[in-house]
């Protein structure tokens, strides 16, 4: 079956840029999704079709897929944006999730 | 304003059965696939299930494939898990989500916007 591999944590200082990858084979090939859970809440999307961000998704995310690996970017990262990152694409006829990264803003 | 209720977890005993329902307003529900999403306490996100508009097809995740049923009433807006054979790991919280994209030809090409604010499901002796 396939697998998507998150790293389990990500740690950043605020205003930094923070990195989060997903990797899986031929990801590049798919499309990738990323969603972002803040503790007790449930899960919104952030980026979709690899880079499209939703309206009210603020342009300090962004995302990109080639190779075998998918990356959430956040560019000036805030304090508000800790929490949970998910990547997600399809295989086939069966939807799979990362394991999830935390993302700490330190 | 798109809003997505879900209802009916609860305990129950494993090998028993449970119905989950999510209450969908604010959009054309019949022109949107919907999908069930799963978290067990402390752990990540699972698929479950994906429905389509027409409520052909249907997809599930190995996990539950013959013990899941996804459904869906698009008269009443709603959509349904029919969950027998319940076993101690499908303790989650249950997540309906609204589907943008699509599935075609056994390709899919989407993403799950929004979701709903989870039913929590026990499965326990």
């Amino acid at each position: 079956s396939y697998e998507l591999t998150q790293p389990p944590s990500v740690s950043v200082s605020p205003g930094q840029t923070a990195s989060i990858t997903c990797s899986g084979e031929k990801l590049g090939e798919k499309y990738a999704a990323w969603y972002q859970q803040k503790a007790g809440q449930s899960p919104i999307i952030i980026i979709y079709q690899d880079k499209k961000r939703p309206s009210g998704i603020p342009e300090r995310f962004s995302g990109s897929n080639s190779g075998n690996t998918a990356t959430l970017t956040i560019s000036g990262t805030q304090a508000m944006d800790e929490g949970d990152y998910f990547c997600q694409t399809w295989d086939g006829t069966t939807a799979v999730f990362g394991g999830g990264t935390k993302l700490t803003v330190l | 304003e798109v809003q997505l209720v879900e209802s009916g977890g609860g305990l129950v005993r494993p090998g028993e059965s449970l119905r989950l329902s999510c209450a969908a307003s604010g959009f054309t529900f019949i022109s949107h696939s919907m999908t069930w999403v799963r978290q067990a306490p402390g752990k990540g996100l699972e698929w479950v299930a994906y429905i389509s508009g027409h409520g052909s097809p249907s997809y599930y995740a190995d996990s539950v494939k013959g013990r899941f049923t996804i459904s869906r009433d698009n008269v009443r807006d709603s959509l349904s898990l029919q969950m027998s054979s319940l076993r101690d790991e499908d303790t989650a919280v249950y997540y309906c989500a609204r589907v943008v994209g699509y599935c075609t030809g056994g390709v899919c090409d989407n993403w799950f916007d929004p979701w709903g604010q989870g039913t929590l499901v026990t499965v326990s002796s």
